[in-house]
């Protein structure tokens, strides 16, 4: 079993929908949550991230975590087909004092106009 | 600021054939990433370096080597490429604040390398 897992998609939804991503984790260790996003042969870029539990909003965008049910959201509202691309989850953690990411495999999101 | 570049942007090596793949970063920052990129896979890390002069292994090392002499660059070599090496390659580099968790990771804009 895989630390993070995410369904690969792709999802493809009408312009104006909303959107969930999710992605699920085993280490109860993670305190903060972040969110890539990964146009089509570009590097990822952070989008946004939280801490712990709770919802954080940003512009279109809410991430969502449960860490009871090891579980987090991504939300987007009124989608655009700019938003098209992958989202990757992320949760950081140190290994001997070494900053180091884990990511999803990432979801694939298709707007169509 | 260029941010994170990386060279080249696209390769072919035949099998057993060696290259290196720069990366080259103007944020002094202090941590270096390199990653590939796999269908299905997502970003698993190669090798990182938490400053000038050191350098760690990640998940998936076997086959690469890499070496930060200078701040700024962080290299990572292929001695003699395989086909399982073909892949998107991408480095990340981090400022890493001490105390924090958030630090944003800052992708180049990755190497298509394919070998044959």
């Amino acid at each position: 079993q895989k630390e993070v897992e995410q369904d690969p998609g792709p999802l493809s939804v009408p312009e104006g929908a909303i959107v969930s991503l999710n992605c699920t984790y085993s280490n109860s260790a993670f305190q903060y949550f972040m969110w890539y996003r990964q146009y089509s042969r570009k590097g990822p870029e952070l989008l946004m991230y939280t801490y712990s539990s709770g919802n954080k909003e940003d512009g279109r965008f809410t991430a969502q975590v449960d860490k009871s049910s090891k579980y987090i959201s991504l939300f987007i509202r009124d989608s655009q087909p700019s938003d098209s691309a992958t989202y990757l989850c992320a949760m950081p953690y140190l290994v001997d004092s070494s900053y180091k990411l884990i990511f999803g495999s990432g979801t694939r999101l298709l707007v169509r106009p | 600021n260029a941010g994170v570049t990386q060279t080249p942007k696209f390769r072919v090596l035949k099998t057993g054939q060696s290259m290196t793949l720069l990366c080259a970063q103007d944020m002094n920052h202090e941590y270096m990433y390199w990653y590939r990129q796999d269908p299905g896979m997502g970003l698993r890390l190669i090798h990182y370096s938490v400053g000038e002069g050191t350098t760690a292994k990640g998940e998936v090392p076997d086959g690469y080597n890499v070496s930060r002499l200078k701040k700024q660059n962080f290299l990572l070599g292929l001695e003699s490429a395989a086909p399982s090496q073909t892949s998107v390659y991408f480095c990340a580099s981090i400022r890493r604040r001490s105390g924090t968790s958030t630090d944003t990771q800052y992708f180049g804009p990755g190497t298509r390398l394919t070998v044959l």
